[in-house]
Order: C-alpha cells, then sequence, then structure tokens
C-alpha cells in the first residue's frame, strides 16, 4: 500500500523568509500525481500546487514550488518570501494514476512569525 | 471554478437522533465525491467514495449503516449520521473530482462540525 509521510510536525520560519516542507512517499508504481493542500484554521482546504510524476520539470504556482525527486521518492514544498497568510496545516497527498483516493501525509503545522 | 459547498457548516444534536450533511459541487458536475473525517489536529481520514447512481464504497472500518451516503446527482451527496452519538463528533469534509487540466484533482468543501450531546 501506498504511504506518505511529512516528517515535520510542526515548522515555523520568520515573515518574508524561505520555508522547505518536507514530504516522501512509498509506492511502487511508475505512473501518478503529487499534491499539497493548505488547511488554515478556517479549516477550508485549499489546492496549492500539484506535479504529475512523469513531467520531469518542477511545479510552480507564483511563491510555491516544489523539488520532486522521483528516484528518492521525495516531494517538498518550498514557500518563498512566507507571508502571515500563509500559517496552516499542510497536507501532501499521493494519487495512483488511475485510481481515485487520495493518500494523505500526517500534515506539517507552519506558524509564521512577524 | 471548481467550487464546493458543504451545509450546515456546524449542528448540534442529541444523541440518538440522525443529522444530514450535504455537499454540492456549484460550478461543475462531479462523477465522484469523497467523505472524510477529520480528527483535532489529525490528517483527513477517507470514509467513504461516492459516484453518482451507484452505491458509495466504504473504506475499511467505517459503518455503511451508520454513515448513509446519497449520490443521486452530479451535483449532490450527502451523508447521513444515523443514531448519532457523542463519538461521532468530529469535522466532516467532503471533496469533488474536478478534471483540472489533465489532471483529476479533488476540491473541498468548508467542512461540517458536528457535535452530538
Amino acid at each position: 500500500a501506498q504511504t506518505v509521510t511529512q516528517s515535520q510536525p510542526e515548522m515555523s520560519v520568520q515573515e518574508a523568509e524561505t520555508v522547505t516542507l518536507s514530504c516522501t512517499y512509498d509506492t511502487s508504481e511508475s505512473d501518478y500525481y503529487l499534491f499539497w493542500y493548505k488547511q488554515p484554521p478556517s479549516r477550508q482546504m485549499i489546492l496549492v500546487i500539484r506535479q504529475e510524476a512523469y513531467k520531469q520539470q518542477n511545479a510552480t504556482e507564483n511563491r510555491f514550488s516544489v523539488n520532486f525527486q522521483k528516484a528518492a521518492k521525495s516531494f517538498s514544498l518550498k514557500i518563498s518570501d512566507s507571508q502571515l497568510g500563509d500559517a496552516a496545516m499542510y497536507f501532501c497527498a499521493y494519487r495512483r494514476q488511475g485510481a481515485q483516493k487520495l493518500v494523505f501525509g500526517q500534515g506539517t503545522r507552519l506558524t509564521i512569525n512577524p | 471554478g471548481a467550487v464546493v459547498s458543504q451545509h450546515p457548516s456546524r449542528v448540534i444534536c442529541k444523541s440518538g437522533t440522525s443529522v444530514k450533511i450535504e455537499c454540492r459541487s456549484l460550478d461543475f458536475q462531479a462523477t465522484t465525491m469523497f467523505w472524510y473525517r477529520q480528527f483535532p489536529k489529525k490528517s483527513l481520514m477517507l470514509m467513504a467514495t461516492s459516484n453518482e447512481g451507484s452505491k458509495a464504497t466504504y473504506e475499511q472500518g467505517v459503518e455503511k449503516d451508520k454513515f448513509l451516503i446519497n449520490h443521486a446527482s452530479l451535483t449532490l451527496s450527502t451523508l447521513t449520521v444515523t443514531s448519532a452519538h457523542p463519538e461521532d463528533s468530529s469535522f466532516y469534509i467532503c471533496s469533488a473530482s474536478y478534471p483540472s487540466g489533465v489532471v483529476e484533482t479533488q476540491y473541498f468543501g468548508p467542512g461540517t462540525r458536528l457535535l452530538v450531546l
């Protein structure tokens, strides 16, 4: 069974600095998708960024980018120029191609220090 | 696009009563919707996958007679917690699959906080 591991339960960063959240996953599949979701205090889950495993180029969305290392089964999220509104729980998720279900990691709580 | 709503946002009920939670895709048709449960400071736990027009697929350990799911249309799925008890108190989240580009992506509702007294 596929598993997703986020080894950092909590992270903190100074406002305007850069922070990287770690995510590793275990799968024997070659075709899959990876996602980062953000859950702020409102508890609304918001899609931050996604990556198709067949793409070598790392996905980027404004201040958010990923470092996708397929061989190492690593999918870290980099947040540049951190803002107070980035404070949230961040969940890494995996979905096998052809499957419907997401497999979530345990989450990382990110605190932004003003 | 890809907006999912949930109603109610919070509900308090007495033990033994049933509670219905609605999940709607507002600007797209969702063949597949999902129901999750989230305990405080924990990750999301998938309860069931709901496909329009067919029976829901429940995850292991989830009582299908306790958590009734109906996906009657392409924009509406409902979760009914039957004979609710205090241990059913939790945060329930739905999501809907949307073909965003070439990748089916789940978009989430805002969640429903259930408190059973």
